[in-house]
């Protein structure tokens, strides 16, 4: 069946730091796929998406590149700062379904 | 425009009870969807209304329910809570169906603990 995994977390860096959270799938054809982030009480927001191979998704610094042949979305972004501490999920659709990753939580040290 | 609203926010019940929670979407919005988040499962999809009708469900047993008013406002009901269906339980509507998820926007939660 169609699944999503991440990287566990917790990850910690300090500001500034580059980051990448690694995202694989598996699916059947070309999932589009999602990167949300969930603030400390908030509900999840769309940070950015893909919908087929190679594209390449960004918001607010971040980016994903849909890699076909890696089955992977890999979020990064090249100077990470003190508010970007969250909880980020990776996610595809596919057949009108969501699968979510199960988040992998970001602490940014100042 | 008021965004997506939750009630109530927190909830504790103890085991065998029933609970409803409920979910007013972004005005305009016809599609709601409801999900759950655990730790050790993370985020699950589990059904989604649009226009009063159910229109996708995720695998979760028949004591998960819900159901949409003509106002497009939501419930979901859990009878017979069980341990395990402590969650946060999140809300998300769009303008239409979300076949394609990028116009979701997602409540706060409601908090559920089953002691």
């Amino acid at each position: 069946g169609n699944s999503v995994t991440q990287m566990e977390g917790p990850v910690t860096l300090s500001e500034e730091a580059f980051l990448t959270i690694n995202c694989t799938y598996t699916a059947t054809g070309y999932p589009s796929l999602f990167w949300y982030v969930q603030y400390p009480g908030e509900g999840l927001q769309l940070l950015l998406k893909a919908t087929k191979a190679d594209d390449k998704g960004s918001n607010k610094g971040f980016e994903a590149t849909y890699r076909k042949e890696t089955t992977s979305f890999h979020l990064e972004k090249g100077s990470v700062q003190v508010s970007d501490s969250a909880v980020y999920f990776c996610a595809l659709i596919r057949d009108d379904k969501i699968i979510f990753g199960k988040g992998t939580r970001l602490h940014i040290l100042p | 425009k008021a965004g997506v609203t939750q009630t109530p926010r927190y909830l504790i019940k103890t085991r065998g009870q029933q609970v409803t929670l409920s979910c007013s979407p972004i005005s305009g919005h016809r599609s709601v969807s409801w999900y759950q988040q655990t730790p050790g499962q993370g985020l699950q999809f589990l059904f989604e209304y649009f226009s009063e009708t159910q229109r996708n469900k995720g695998n979760f047993p028949g004591r998960f329910s819900g159901r949409q008013f003509s106002n497009s406002r939501s419930e979901m009901n859990v009878s017979t809570l069980e341990l395990g269906d402590s969650a946060l339980y999140l809300c998300a509507s769009s303008l239409v169906a979300p076949v394609d998820y990028n116009e979701q926007f997602f409540g706060p939660g409601t908090r559920l603990t089953v002691l």
